[in-house]
């Protein structure tokens, strides 16, 4: 596609049940990366994904937090038992070797 | 492990006055850096990169920002401001001598331009 498109735009959760965040990043980058906005906070790496490679988990805040990439495309980041302080915004980018980033829109995350 | 310091939290600018954003980073080896912009509403967008060679890098909407090695920083800056660049501001860093892609963002800067 023409840009990295995330699913839902918004999602507001129940403390305690699980969420899963989708990713679709622009066709033909082989990198793809998840990171997390709060309120007044800059961007904290969560995980990284570069083509075959096992993926940099460094960032993962908790075990309630995983991420996948099927098939070298789609992303999904699931978060287990989502607590208050997951509440963020959930960004995803892809990226190509001779360039920066490119953002998708976000996932509002909302745990009530 | 690398980090990002924007000293800037908010500024406040009249239209048609000069910018300078501070980033200053940590990393003893060689780094691209970069400038994102989010207006309100919007995504990240790119706004300027530095690979390598000439230290002044120009991007778009007549930003430009300056790699100074010495001084670990990449600061940003415009001569004169308008009303539509209001927005939020981050620096971020990648070393370029290792493996790794992920970029380690400062907290960014919001900037805010009074008509």
């Amino acid at each position: 596609g023409a840009g990295v498109s995330q699913s839902p735009s918004n999602k507001v959760t129940e403390k305690g049940k699980d969420v899963e965040l989708r990713c679709d990043p622009i066709s033909g980058h082989t990198a793809l990366y998840w990171y997390r906005q709060s309120l007044g906070q800059g961007l904290e790496f969560l995980i990284y994904f570069q083509g075959n490679s096992a993926p940099d988990k460094s960032g993962l805040p908790s075990d309630r937090f995983s991420a996948e990439r099927t098939g070298g495309s789609v992303s999904t980041l699931t978060i287990q038992r989502t607590q208050q302080e997951d509440s963020a915004v959930y960004l995803c980018a892809s990226s190509s070797i001779s360039y920066g980033y490119t953002f998708g829109s976000g996932t509002r995350l909302t745990v009530v | 492990a690398q980090s990002v310091s924007q000293h800037n939290h908010h500024v406040i600018l009249s239209e048609a006055a000069s910018l300078e954003l501070g980033c200053n980073y940590s990393y003893g080896g060689t780094v691209n850096l970069f400038w994102y912009v989010q207006y309100p509403g919007q995504h990240l967008q790119l706004l300027l990169k530095y690979f390598s060679g000439d230290p002044l890098v120009k991007g778009i909407k007549g930003f430009e920002a300056e790699f100074i090695k010495s001084k670990f920083s990449f600061n940003l800056r415009k001569p004169s401001v308008q009303w539509s660049d209001t927005a939020e501001y981050f620096c971020a860093v990648k070393p370029s001598d290792t493996g790794r892609r992920a970029l380690t963002f400062g907290s960014g800067t919001r900037l805010q331009v009074q008509p």
